[in-house]
């Protein structure tokens, strides 16, 4: 079955320190795969995704994340966090049964970020 | 665009209450996903429906859960008879028809609280 395991539960980090979330899949193929946002008494947002194709998705707000199949992880990355980053980060996989639209989500990392 | 819209926001109800969340999908989208978000159980997909039919119900969790989609603008997720346990926060997404794993979006959801 598939899963999806985010490490980390809260990351802090300072306002223009680099920043990187851990996420990494078990799933037989390739997978499709997804990083969104959570603000606080928000829905979800999609930072970007991946299916195929080059291995680093640039996605929106200066997030990026690159595939590794042979470390099975889709890590996101920002170079430079904002105040307003501060946000719960979902990654998630897409389930080959429905076609990919059944989303398997990880537990999340809440990121504070620090003035 | 309004988005994804649901309501109510908030619903707080009595132990053994009838609960109807209700969820319009943005216009013109196919697909229509409703989740439920606890701090135990993280992000969870109930079901799924694409072109107003039930395509997986795995995730509902017992015969108190119901959903249905009566037509592509309105879909409901009712609890009959609802418990503490229920409490959590619903959401729901929705997909355009482009193509597999295809970006979800999801409403502000509808926190509920059984008592």
């Amino acid at each position: 079955a598939q899963s999806v395991t985010q490490p980390d539960i809260h990351i802090t980090v300072s306002e223009g320190a680099s920043l990187e979330l851990r996420c990494n899949y078990s799933y037989g193929a390739t997978p499709y795969l997804f990083w969104y946002v959570q603000s606080p008494g928000q829905g979800l947002q999609l930072l970007l995704k991946y299916f195929s194709g080059d291995t680093l998705v640039q996605g929106i707000k200066g997030f990026e994340a690159e595939f590794k199949r042979s470390q099975s992880s889709f890590n996101l990355r920002k170079p430079s966090v904002h105040w307003s980053d501060a946000a719960e980060y979902f990654c998630a996989v897409g389930a080959p049964s429905g076609g990919y639209n059944k989303l398997i989500f990880g537990a999340g990392t809440r990121l504070a970020v620090h003035p | 665009d309004a988005g994804v819209i649901q309501s109510p926001r908030h619903e707080v109800t009595e132990m053994g209450q009838e609960v109807t969340l209700r969820c319009k999908p943005i216009s013109g989208h196919d697909y229509l996903f409703w989740y439920r978000q606890t701090m135990m159980r993280g992000l969870e997909l109930l079901i799924y429906f694409n072109n107003n039919v039930p395509i997986d119900d795995s995730g509902m969790p017992e015969d108190r859960f119901s959903a249905k989609m009566p037509n592509a603008s309105f879909s409901t997720l009712k609890i009959q008879p609802s418990e503490p346990r229920d409490s959590a926060v619903y959401f729901c997404a929705s997909s355009p028809r482009r193509g597999e794993g295809d970006t979800q979006y999801f409403g502000p959801g509808t926190r509920l609280t059984v008592l």
